[in-house]
Parts: structure tokens; C-alpha cells; sequence
């Protein structure tokens, strides 16, 4: 049993590029989330889904966008990668209410240029 | 939306003393509240959480309070270990309402264990 994975485990890109940040959990949970965090910022939620198929704006969605096609994966795209993007990136999962645990991937570390 | 404030950013106690970190967070609705830890390089990982209607949880050498008139919750650690170096990071979770979900967190404690 994986857990949760997310790839690549780090990546460097030109700014302006398109980056996709892949998620992916076996568990079946039904809730994900993605997370950035910065140094001496915490975590910061990005976006989450309660659900496949639907999906929702967390505290800094700007720049980001994700989509929910199934139950296992959870991908979020840069349309248009700054600098200011550069963060470490981690993907969750929970099974949702009452069980709030979220599992953590490993985590994507990008760096814009 | 919600904001939890974490304290302090950093905390060094000898080996074999206790730890406590403190936060605070601001919608009275809020109903969950885990606290996690992250070693260098890792992903965070849970380690003890709390649910708005208990005041008080243990796990072994560690608990959390919390107190909801006053909002807010306390890790602690008793007989700090060097293993217990890393950095602690509360959260709150407001309750689902029209969908919004998701954990709001402090900026984060590094403790740092002395031998």
C-alpha cells in the first residue's frame, strides 16, 4: 500500500511554464487538499475537494488551478508559473467527517526561475 | 475565514523536561484540532488530536487542552527525548458549511531538545 504519492519530488522551471503537480492516494478517501509551505508561513491550503468531481478554493488559490476526474487523483496546475510560486508543495487526503486525520505526501519541492 | 497564532516559534528545553506549546485560533465554530510534527526533509505527520467537545487528551508523553471559552489549545510534552526535536504545527478546522473544508495552521514551533 503506496498511501498518498505526489511527483515530481522536485522540479526547477522557467517562469511562465504550465506545471502540473501530480497527487495521487489509494486509501479512497474522499477528501484531498493541496498545501504550499513556505518558511515561517506554516502551511497555506491552496485548494481542496470534499468529493470526486467537486472542488473549492482555499486561503491562496490565485495562480492555481486542480481538478477531481476520480477518487485517487488530485492534480494541480500552474497555468503560468512566478517566482513567488516557489514553495514546497504537499498533497493530503482524509476520509473526511468524523474521521479528520489528513495524510500528508511527501511533497513537491518547485523552484520558479 | 480562520486564524490560528502559534507561540513560541522557537522553544529549547533540556532533555527530560517538559515542552508546551501554545495556540489560539478565532472562529468559535472551529470543532477539530490536530496537532503535527515535522522532522527536516519530511512530510507532517499527526500526532495527537482534539475534538471541541473533549477539554483534555493524552497519548502517552504527550497531551493536548483545550479551552473553548478562551479559544485555545495547548501541546504538551512531558520528558522531552532528542527524537522529540522537529517542528510542531497546530491547526484548526472550521466545521464544513457550504463545502469549505480544509486545516488553517500556526506558523509552527521549532523544538529544539538540548542534551
Amino acid at each position: 500500500i503506496a498511501g498518498i504519492t505526489q511527483a515530481p519530488t522536485s522540479q526547477i522551471l522557467a517562469a511562465g511554464r504550465r506545471m502540473t503537480l501530480r497527487c495521487t492516494q489509494d486509501m479512497r478517501h474522499n477528501a484531498m487538499y493541496w498545501y504550499r509551505q513556505d518558511l515561517g508561513l506554516g502551511l497555506r491550503l491552496i485548494h481542496y475537494s470534499n468529493t470526486a468531481g467537486t472542488t473549492g478554493k482555499g486561503e491562496v488559490p490565485d495562480g492555481y488551478s486542480v481538478s477531481r476526474a476520480n477518487t485517487d487523483d488530485f492534480p494541480l496546475t500552474l497555468a503560468s508559473a512566478v517566482p513567488s510560486q516557489t514553495s514546497v508543495y504537499f498533497c493530503a487526503s482524509s476520509a473526511g467527517a468524523p474521521h479528520n486525520e489528513q495524510f500528508f505526501g511527501p511533497g513537491t519541492r518547485l523552484t520558479v526561475l | 475565514g480562520e486564524n490560528v497564532e502559534q507561540h513560541p516559534s522557537t522553544l529549547s528545553v533540556q532533555e527530560g523536561d517538559s515542552a508546551v506549546i501554545k495556540c489560539t485560533y478565532s472562529d468559535s465554530a472551529s470543532n477539530y484540532f490536530p496537532w503535527y510534527k515535522q522532522e527536516l526533509g519530511k512530510r507532517p505527520q499527526l500526532i495527537i488530536d482534539i475534538r471541541s467537545n473533549v477539554g483534555e487528551k493524552k497519548d502517552q508523553r504527550i497531551a493536548v487542552t483545550l479551552n473553548k471559552t478562551a479559544k485555545h489549545f495547548s501541546l504538551h510534552i512531558t520528558e522531552t527525548q532528542p527524537e522529540d526535536s522537529a517542528v510542531y504545527f497546530c491547526a484548526a478546522r472550521p466545521p464544513e458549511q457550504g463545502g469549505a473544508d480544509g486545516l488553517t495552521f500556526g506558523k509552527g514551533t521549532h523544538l529544539i531538545i538540548q542534551p
